[in-house]
């Protein structure tokens, strides 16, 4: 099975201040369409996940242009821009390229300084 | 607007069964390959189940395998999950997630309020 592993797994951010999050991947996430099948959700305290970021950098609707996402193959980042205090939780990526089974990251839990 | 509801968790013993439902609207459900994805107390995502549009495909984690069966009614835009022979191990927050109209690759990109399935004695 891929194994995702991201860094860090605690982030501590100023408001305003702009974070990053690292995923990395046993396997290259390239699938045979050529496409990267890399997601990331951010889990807000006491929510459902909701996804953010699709195929590696295609925000979805309704997400703030300041999260962004980034990376080819097996490495990848979500960036945020400048933290506000609604962007608090616990953030996922996860890979669509080998499926079953789906596999997530450990999560990366991001906290205002 | 994609809904997701979920319902059927609740305290089951060591060994029980138990079948958690998730009623979708918003979407063409016959479409879409449907998740289960659990989480535990305290802890990360895992994904348990996928079945395909039409039901005739359903793949299953390890974990799992064997004792839960995940299947669909597309005429009541249902999905199901019956789980058996429950471990406490199994105890999280069960999610119904919408994937793509194919399984593989996958994505997931609209996810129920979930519910919780506590296996205790």
């Amino acid at each position: 099975d891929v194994v995702m592993t991201q860094s860090p797994l605690s982030l501590p951010v100023t408001l305003g201040q702009p974070a990053s999050i690292s995923c990395s991947s046993s396997q290259s996430l390239v699938y045979s369409d050529g496409n990267t099948y890399l997601n990331w959700f951010q889990q807000r305290p006491g929510q459902s996940p909701r996804r953010l970021i699709y195929k590696v950098s295609n925000r979805d609707s309704g997400v703030p242009d300041r999260f962004s996402g980034s990376g080819s193959g097996t490495d990848f980042t979500l960036k945020i821009s400048r933290v506000e205090a609604e962007d608090v939780g616990v953030y996922y990526c996860m890979q669509g390229t080998y499926w079953p089974p789906n596999t997530f990251g450990q999560g990366t839990k991001l906290e205002i300084k | 607007e994609v809904q997701l509801l979920e319902s059927g968790g609740g305290l089951v013993q060591p060994g029980g069964s138990l079948r958690l439902s998730c009623a979708a609207s918003g979407f063409t459900f016959s479409n879409y390959a449907m998740n289960w994805v659990r989480q535990a107390p305290g802890k990360g995502l895992e994904w348990v189940s996928v079945i395909s549009g039409s039901g005739r495909t359903t793949y299953y984690a390890d974990s799992v395998k064997g004792r839960f069966t995940i299947s669909r009614d597309n005429s009541k835009n249902t999905l199901y999950l019956q789980m058996n022979s429950l471990r406490a191990d199994d105890t999280a927050v069960y999610y119904c997630a919408k994937g793509d109209i194919v399984i593989v690759p996958a994505t997931i990109d609209s996810w129920g309020q979930g519910t919780l399935v506590t296996v205790s004695s």
